[in-house]
């Protein structure tokens, strides 16, 4: 019930090319959404949250779409570029419960020109 | 403003042998956290705390102790160092969102 699925596990995308990567979790009660960013040898940083009021959240190139009735997630990243090559993790969690943001294993997104 | 910072970036111990990682925020955040990450396993939660003087177990607190005797500093005590304790170490404040430090790369040997 925990659980929060990622896939895939890499992705190699051409520079320009569409980027995307999906989560999938089982608890309905969950109401935020981020994706988190991270370069090797530093730690994960906020890129872009959802809440589930709404389907679609755009940041630049950065989209969040969300799909509250099939519990699924997804980050699309337009015009990739080689500077975005890094590791991209998905997690769920719930406002009133502040222990609970659940973790996607992880994408290693590496973009080439 | 330095955010969340981590000390040591590597170290290696030998089995049994004891340490303490460090962490200190200087954004006045109550929420502190620790993570351990392992290759294709994402990041497991294993202790956090919301606020000086209160801490809980998450998902993975077994061989693992922390403290919060002030809002900056939230230390992390490996008491009898094993193998399966060798990962890299995220300490993060705040919640929405939560920062992180860089890491703490533990080998243990």
């Amino acid at each position: 019930q925990q659980q929060v699925k990622q896939s895939p596990q890499s992705l190699i995308v051409q520079k320009g090319g569409i980027s995307i990567i999906n989560c999938a979790y089982e608890n309905t009660a969950f109401d935020y959404f981020p994706w988190y960013q991270q370069f090797p040898g530093k730690g994960p940083a906020l890129l872009i949250a959802i809440r589930p009021d709404v389907s679609e959240k755009k940041e630049g190139r950065f989209t969040i779409s969300f799909n509250k009735s099939a519990k699924q997630f997804s980050l699309h990243i337009m015009d990739s570029q080689p500077g975005d090559s890094a590791t991209y993790f998905c997690a769920a969690g719930l406002s009133y419960n502040t222990d609970k943001l659940i973790f996607g294993t992880g994408t290693r997104l590496q973009v080439f020109p | 403003n330095a955010g969340v910072t981590q000390t040591p970036k590597f170290r290696i111990l030998k089995i049994g042998q004891s340490m303490t990682l460090q962490c200190t925020q200087d954004m006045n955040h109550n929420y502190m956290y620790w993570y351990r990450q392992d290759p294709g396993m994402g990041l497991k939660l294993i202790y956090y705390s919301v606020g000086a003087g209160i801490t809980d177990k998450g998902e993975v607190p077994n061989g693992y102790n922390v403290s919060r005797s002030t809002t900056e500093d939230f230390p992390l005590r490996l008491e009898l160092a094993a193998p399966s304790q060798t990962s890299v170490y995220f300490c993060a404040s705040a919640w929405e969102p939560q920062h992180f430090g860089d890491g703490t790369r533990l080998s243990i040997l």
